[in-house]
C-alpha cells in the first residue's frame, strides 16, 4: 500500500526557511508525480509543486523562486524547501501523489510561522 | 489563474437527502487533448483528504456509488443520494487543466 508521511519543524521564524521531508512507502517515487499542497486556516488550499519522476519540477507562480522541490530516490523521499517565510506561510503542509488526481495523501504536518 | 467558485459553502443535511455541490470555473477545464481534469475530494476532520471523482465523473476506487460527479465546460456539480453520517466533512473541487492547479474554496456539509 502507498503510504506518505510529512516531517519538518512546527514552528518556524519569519524570514527563514521551511524544510519538510516526505517519506513515501509502498511505492517508488521514480514514478508518477508528487507534489506538495498546503491548507490554511479555514478552508483555502493551495497546490505548491509536484516533482516529476525523472526529477523535474513545476512550481505555482505565487509562491515565486521562494520554493524548491527536490528528491532523494535512493532513501524514496522529496523535499519541500520555502524560503523567506512569513506568517502569511503559517498552514498545513501535506505531499501527495499525483497520477489522475492526488491519489494518496500524507497526514499533514502543521507549520507555524511565528518569532 | 483559474478560480474554481463553489456553492453552497455550507450545507446542512439530513440523513438520506441527496445533496448537490457546484464548482464553477472562470475559463473552460477542457484540455486541448479532450479530458477535462476535473476532480473532487473530501477532507473528514483531522484527516487528509481523499479523492472522490476525477475526469468530472469517474469514481475513484472504493468510493460508495451515492456519489456521482458531472458537468462538462465550466459548471461542474457533485451529488450525493442519500447523505451518510460517513459524509460530513469539506468537500473541494480541484482542477488539473491549467497550471497552477487550483483548488475551490470549499463545501461544508453538516449533518443535521
Amino acid at each position: 500500500e502507498v503510504q506518505l508521511q510529512e516531517s519538518g519543524p512546527g514552528l518556524v521564524k519569519p524570514s527563514q526557511s521551511l524544510s519538510l521531508t516526505c517519506s513515501v512507502t509502498g511505492y517508488s517515487i521514480t514514478s508518477n508525480y508528487w507534489g506538495w499542497i498546503r491548507k490554511f486556516p479555514g478552508n483555502k488550499m493551495e497546490w505548491m509543486g509536484y516533482i516529476s519522476y525523472s526529477g523535474s519540477t513545476s512550481y505555482n507562480p505565487s509562491l515565486k523562486s521562494r520554493i524548491s522541490i527536490t528528491r532523494d530516490t535512493s532513501k524514496n523521499q522529496f523535499f519541500l524547501q520555502l524560503n523567506s517565510v512569513t506568517t502569511e506561510d503559517t498552514a498545513t503542509y501535506y505531499c501527495a501523489r499525483y497520477r489522475r488526481e492526488f491519489d494518496y495523501w500524507g497526514q499533514g504536518v502543521m507549520v507555524t510561522v511565528s518569532s | 489563474d483559474v478560480v474554481l467558485t463553489q456553492t453552497p459553502p455550507t450545507l446542512l443535511a439530513t440523513i438520506g437527502q441527496s445533496v448537490s455541490i457546484s464548482c464553477r470555473s472562470s475559463q473552460s477545464l477542457l484540455h486541448s487533448n479532450g479530458n477535462t481534469y476535473l476532480n473532487w475530494l473530501l477532507q473528514r476532520t483531522g484527516q487528509s483528504p481523499q479523492p472522490l471523482i476525477y475526469l468530472v465523473s469517474k469514481l475513484e476506487s472504493g468510493v460508495p456509488n451515492r456519489f456521482s460527479g458531472s458537468g462538462s465546460g465550466t459548471d461542474f456539480t457533485l451529488k450525493i443520494s442519500g447523505v451518510e453520517a460517513e459524509d460530513l466533512g469539506v468537500y473541494y473541487c480541484m482542477q488539473f487543466t491549467h497550471y497552477p492547479f487550483t483548488f475551490g474554496s470549499g463545501t461544508k456539509l453538516e449533518i443535521k
